[in-house]
């Protein structure tokens, strides 16, 4: 089955940057996007753009251009997402999430907390 | 950006009833809408995609439909698992958006 394992929990200092990870199983990597969604109570939910897994060709929405870098290492099936320059407003739940003709499977999410 | 605007906040309803949530687009989005379920500390589960087709494995009490700017999300027979978070994602033009999600309470 569709499998979206994100890393754990991350509690950052105001400046610094944290990177997460997102291992898919149970599908052919290389065949779908893998794309970043964050959520907050307050902004709701928030597309943050994709990685084409096979060419490592990004889309970013304009809002996070410099906040979010997302990589991908196909030998591992692994999409990342390096959040930089962080601020309280970076607090939130983000999500990986498999693009293909929509966006289907997500992974548990992770939380990050920007505190000093 | 399209702006999805979704109704309503909140609903209460009752076992066995039937509910409806709606999205308005601010511009034609062609079918490309995709409805999903949350609840509390999960992640979204898909239930419907390209306005009206079900996500295999959802129950078929789920429905969706709609064209142009307006969809809907119909509940039939509300069962107490249907106590979520519902929200529309448009995927028609990038950046996807998302309406801003309806809480779906059952009595």
């Amino acid at each position: 089955q569709v499998q979206l394992q994100q890393s754990g929990a991350e509690l950052a200092k105001p400046g610094s940057s944290v990177k997460i990870s997102c291992k898919a199983s149970g599908y052919t990597f290389t065949s779908y996007y893998i794309s970043w969604i964050k959520q907050t109570t307050g902004q709701g939910l928030e597309y943050i753009g994709y990685i084409n897994t096979g060419s490592g060709g990004t889309n970013y929405n304009e809002k996070f251009k410099g906040k979010a870098t997302l990589t991908v290492d196909k030998s591992s099936s692994t999409a990342f997402m390096q959040l930089s320059s962080l601020t309280p407003d970076d607090s939130a739940v983000y999500y990986c999430a498999r693009e293909g003709t929509t966006v289907d499977y997500w992974g548990q999410g992770v939380m990050v907390t920007v505190s000093s | 950006d399209i702006q999805m605007t979704q109704s309503p906040a909140s609903l209460s309803a009752s076992l066995g009833e039937t509910v409806s949530i709606e999205c308005l687009a601010s511009e034609d989005i062609y079918n490309n809408l995709a409805w999903y379920q949350q609840k509390p500390g999960k992640s979204p589960q898909l239930l419907i995609y390209y306005a009206s087709s079900l996500q295999d494995g959802v129950p078929s009490r789920f429905s969706g439909s709609g064209s142009g700017t307006q969809y809907s999300l119909k509940i039939n027979s509300l069962e107490s698992e249907d106590a979520a978070t519902y929200f529309c994602l448009q995927d028609s033009e990038y950046p996807y958006t998302f309406g801003a999600g309806t809480k779906l309470e059952l009595k």
